[in-house]
């Protein structure tokens, strides 16, 4: 039973270039949740997603971000013109709803040169 | 909304000894509190929660944590170390689970 599978590991993007991360959740897991970490930095929710809908993006940039869970397919997380203060490792964990039932990818570590 | 905060952000520890790495909460409502640990390069894994019940959690790798609603702390505590518990350790808290929280992160490095 894969666990949650994030693509890709690492992703090099230039100042102004588009970047897409994937996260693909566990069998059967049909919660999705993006975080952010940062350098010496705990990790910062950015956004709850079920299947075809956006339950929470309280902790999304305004400009820029945008999340997706679409019905077939991982969730995608996308970074339009990425600037420097972009590089992070980004991580996605999946539930089944129940309490205490993340479980977390290896994380997208995005860096903007 | 609910908080964590993790007082110590480097915790450095001799093989074999006793750690304790605190976190304070802060919420309103009740709580769900959790560990997670995080090696190089790599996701987190969970290491304990408390759900309810007992305020004596058990966990893997050795660990455990108790809640203490009194002083809102749950501080994981481990009574001898080994070099593989470098790492970095996370404590989260949620009001229901769509909404878990996150310290700062304590990193724990065991010298030999």
């Amino acid at each position: 039973n894969a666990g949650v599978m994030q693509n890709p590991r690492h992703l090099v993007r230039r100042r102004g270039q588009e970047a897409r991360l994937r996260c693909s959740p566990m069998k059967g897991h049909s919660h999705v949740y993006w975080y952010r970490q940062l350098p010496e930095e705990g990790l910062k929710f950015m956004v709850y997603l079920q299947k075809e809908n956006i339950i929470d993006e309280s902790g999304m940039p305004k400009e820029r971000f945008s999340a997706e869970f679409p019905k077939e397919g991982p969730s995608i997380l996308r970074i339009q013109q990425v600037v420097r203060g972009d590089s992070a490792a980004y991580f996605c964990a999946s539930s089944k709803g129940e309490i205490g039932g993340y479980t977390f990818g290896s994380g997208t570590r995005l860096t903007v040169v | 909304a609910q908080s964590v905060t993790q007082l110590d952000s480097q915790v450095p520890v001799f093989e074999e000894a006793p750690v304790e790495l605190r976190c304070n909460y802060s919420s309103s409502v009740s709580v769900y509190l959790f560990w997670y640990v995080q090696y190089p390069n790599q996701g987190l894994q969970l290491l304990l929660k408390y759900l309810s019940g007992s305020t004596l959690v058990k966990g893997i790798n050795g660990f455990e944590a108790e809640f203490n609603k009194s002083q809102t702390s749950f501080h994981l505590r481990k009574p001898s170390v080994h070099i593989s518990d470098t790492a970095e350790y996370f404590c989260a808290v949620s009001v229901d689970n769509n909404d878990m929280r996150f310290g700062a992160g304590t990193r724990l490095t065991v010298k030999p």
